[in-house]
C-alpha cells in the first residue's frame, strides 16, 4: 500500500462529458503529480502541484485542469471527453523536490 | 532535455536466470535516475534510485542498477529471476535542478517456467 488514494478505481462515460478524478496523497507529501497511462503512449506526465501551487505541466490537454486544495488532495478535471481520453490515469505524491514519487493504483477512465 | 530509452519492450527470461533491463539515458546535467515496477492493475512502485556517490544501487526485491555515466545507461539486473517478477519496468531520470520526472516507455518482463 503507497498510502495514496485515488478514487474513482473505474470510470465509464460518453464523449463529451465531463469527469472529475480525486486524489490523495501520503500523509507528509506536499507534491502531487498526474499522470495518464495509454498502450500507445505510455506514461505521461501532466501536471505537478506542490503545496496548493502549480509547479509544472506536461502534455496535459486544455480540456483537463487540475487543482491542490488546502488540505492536499488534488483533482483532476477531464471535459468534452473524447476516444482518445480512455486511459489509465495515475496520482503520485512525494515529500518534495527530487524525492521518490509514490503511486496510487489509478483510476481507468473508459469513454463509450 | 531530457529523455529515457528503454530497449526492449518486452523481455522474456527463463526462471532462475539473470535478468538485465536495459535503459539508457540523455541528460545536459548530472541526472537522478530511477527504475520503477508495476504489477497488473497496479500503480508504479519504486524499486531503487540514483542520485549521487555509489554507481551501484541496491533496490528491492534482489535488483540492482549501475550508473555508467560514460555510457549514459542504467541498466537493472537480477542474478535470478522468480515468478513474481512478471511485470512492467520502467526506467526514469530526473533534472536534479526540477521535479519532473520523464519515464521510459517500459518494459515488460516474461518469465518462462
Amino acid at each position: 500500500d503507497s498510502g495514496v488514494t485515488q478514487t474513482p478505481k473505474h470510470l465509464i462515460t460518453a464523449t463529451g462529458q465531463r469527469v472529475t478524478l480525486r486524489c490523495s496523497p501520503r500523509s507528509g507529501d506536499l507534491s502531487v503529480y498526474w499522470y495518464q497511462q495509454s498502450l500507445d503512449q505510455g506514461l505521461q506526465f501532466l501536471i505537478q502541484y506542490y503545496n496548493g501551487e502549480e509547479r509544472a505541466k506536461g502534455n496535459i490537454l486544455e480540456r483537463f485542469s487540475a487543482q491542490q486544495f488546502p488540505d492536499l488532495h488534488s483533482e483532476l478535471n477531464l471535459s468534452s471527453l473524447e476516444l482518445g481520453d480512455s486511459a489509465l490515469y495515475f496520482c503520485a505524491s512525494s515529500m518534495g523536490p527530487n524525492q521518490p514519487q509514490h503511486f496510487g493504483d489509478g483510476t481507468r477512465l473508459s469513454i463509450l | 532535455a531530457q529523455s529515457v530509452t528503454q530497449l526492449g519492450s518486452h523481455v522474456s527470461v527463463s526462471e532462475g536466470a539473470l535478468v538485465l533491463l536495459r535503459c539508457n539515458y540523455s541528460s545536459s546535467v548530472p541526472p537522478y535516475l530511477f527504475w520503477y515496477v508495476q504489477y497488473p492493475n497496479q500503480g508504479l512502485q519504486l524499486l531503487l534510485k540514483y542520485t549521487t556517490g555509489a554507481t551501484l544501487v541496491k533496490g528491492i526485491n534482489g535488483f540492482e542498477a549501475e550508473f555508467k555515466k560514460s555510457e549514459t545507461s542504467f541498466h537493472l539486473t537480477k542474478p535470478s529471476a522468480h515468478m513474481s517478477d512478471a511485470a512492467e519496468y520502467f526506467c526514469a531520470v530526473s533534472d536534479p535542478r526540477d521535479d519532473k520526472i520523464i519515464f521510459g516507455k517500459g518494459t515488460r518482463l516474461h518469465i518462462l517456467p
